[in-house]
């Protein structure tokens, strides 16, 4: 099946560095992959769309500029998170969209298995 | 704007008890829709989803849900529930077609007890 990883899996900086976390699709090509985060005892918030050879779309409320996506090629995106603070301190995740017909000609999303980050 | 609603955010069940999580959504369009499942420490894996045809749909670990489209309802079932489906159950939906974005339910949290 389609996997994901994510490195580091945890990591733990000081205020004011830069953090970049990896994504990748280990078996499948993804021209889209996604970048979440997710609060305790809250949902996953999509926070930007990565494509492949173009820039990421953000959502609404989400800096651009201090979260850096960059998918330069199909099977990894990184997010960087420049100048970091404690309040970036979060669980981030990926998920890689995959259009396989493996499984039945449907698309899905395969998830990553996440970043806990912690800014001190 | 699509939404996501899950009326239950915290079930405890015993082992062998059945098993419906509500979720709702709100939408015009056409959707597809899922429910994924994420284990203490592990990562979101997809339980099952719908895109179209039978309403209802069969997923792994004895899984089903229904889609009601009158009721913009997508509520998952078991009918017995095991200690190992303790775990945290998000509902999500998207538009049909192509690269749309997912949005989730806020979650609901499962907890069985032996």
């Amino acid at each position: 099946g389609a996997v994901v990883s994510q490195h580091p899996s945890w990591v733990i900086c000081k205020s004011g560095t830069s953090v970049k976390i990896e994504c990748r699709s280990l078996d499948f090509q993804a021209t889209t992959m996604f970048w979440y985060r997710q609060f305790p005892k809250q949902s996953l918030m999509l926070m930007a769309t990565s494509n492949e050879g173009s820039k990421a779309t953000y959502e609404q409320g989400v800096e651009k500029d201090k979260f850096l996506i960059n998918h330069a090629s199909l099977t990894l995106s990184t997010l960087t998170v420049t100048s970091a603070h404690p309040e970036d301190s979060s669980f981030y995740i990926c998920s890689a969209y995959s259009n396989s017909r493996k499984d039945g000609g449907t698309d899905t999303q395969y998830f990553g298995p996440g970043t806990r980050l912690t800014v001190l | 704007a699509q939404s996501v609603s899950q009326h239950n955010h915290h079930v405890i069940l015993s082992e062998a008890a059945s098993l419906e999580l509500g979720c709702n959504y709100s939408y015009g369009g056409t959707v597809n829709l899922f429910w994924y499942v994420q284990y203490p420490g592990q990562h979101l894996q997809l339980l099952l989803k719908y895109f179209s045809g039978d309403p209802l749909v069969k997923g792994i670990k004895g899984f089903e849900a229904e889609f009601i489209k009158s009721k913009f309802s997508f509520n998952l079932r078991k009918p017995s529930v095991q200690w190992s489906d303790t775990a945290e159950y998000f509902c999500a939906v998207k538009n049909s077609g192509g690269y749309q974005k997912v949005t989730f339910g806020i979650g609901t949290k499962l907890q069985v007890i032996p």
